[in-house]
């Protein structure tokens, strides 16, 4: 089945830095990788995802890139403000019924 | 709408005790999972039940049995809890259909097996 790889498991960046979480996959069927933020206390939200037939995607301040030869994915924050201060999971799938894979997270610090 | 909603919030259980978390959904979703989420572990699958009437295991279903009620409900039963099974549970759902798309969590149950 598919694994997903997360890293780093902990980020720390100053204010204003961009920072860069990388994923990578195993099963070069999967077709679907979303980005979920997990804010202290509360549940994984959705912040933006990519499908297979796209390369980059970006949405304000933060960006996801998809290298399918390489099996790997990341997502780009820029401009990075405190309430960017969360864990974020990647995740993957081939689709259809088969659930989403996630990451072991990374835990995301912005010091003002 | 009140989406993916959760009971209870928190639970404290003695060792061998048994208890239900119920799940319900108000978005007309199909498919519908249970998660467990451990610290530097992320979100690891326990069930899932990818349409009314069908249910497969995830990653770690040992200890764990579910019931998809009907295409709203998705309940998560421990029948001898262990102190393993502390953790944080998230149900979530998802429109499916074939095609992979936004899941959407409850707000979390924290359970505490002593």
């Amino acid at each position: 089945g598919e694994n997903v790889e997360q890293h780093p498991s902990t980020l720390s960046v100053q204010e204003g830095d961009s920072a860069v979480i990388k994923c990578t996959y195993s099963d070069s069927a999967s077709n679907y990788f979303p980005w979920y933020k997990q804010e202290l206390g509360k549940r994984p939200q959705l912040i933006i995802d990519i499908r297979s037939n796209v390369g980059e995607k970006k949405d304000q301040r933060i960006a996801v890139t998809l290298n399918k030869t390489a099996k790997h994915f990341s997502l780009h924050i820029t401009e990075t403000q405190p309430e960017d201060s969360a864990v974020y999971f990647c995740a993957a799938t081939i689709g259809g019924n088969t659930p989403l894979v996630f990451g072991k997270g990374t835990r995301l610090s912005v010091i003002a | 709408n009140a989406g993916v909603t959760q009971t209870p919030k928190f639970q404290v259980l003695k060792t061998g005790q048994s208890m239900t978390l119920q799940c319900a959904q108000d978005m007309n979703h199909n498919s519908m999972y249970w998660y467990r989420q451990d610290p530097g572990m992320g979100l690891r699958l326990i069930y899932y039940s990818a349409s009314e009437g069908t249910t497969d295991k995830g990653e770690v279903p040992n200890g764990y049995n579910v019931s998809r009620l009907n295409k709203r409900e998705f309940s998560l039963r421990l029948e001898s809890a262990a102190p393993s099974q502390t953790s944080v549970y998230f149900c979530a759902s998802i429109l499916s259909r074939g095609i992979p798309g936004e899941l959407f969590f409850g707000e979390g149950s924290r359970l505490t097996v002593l």
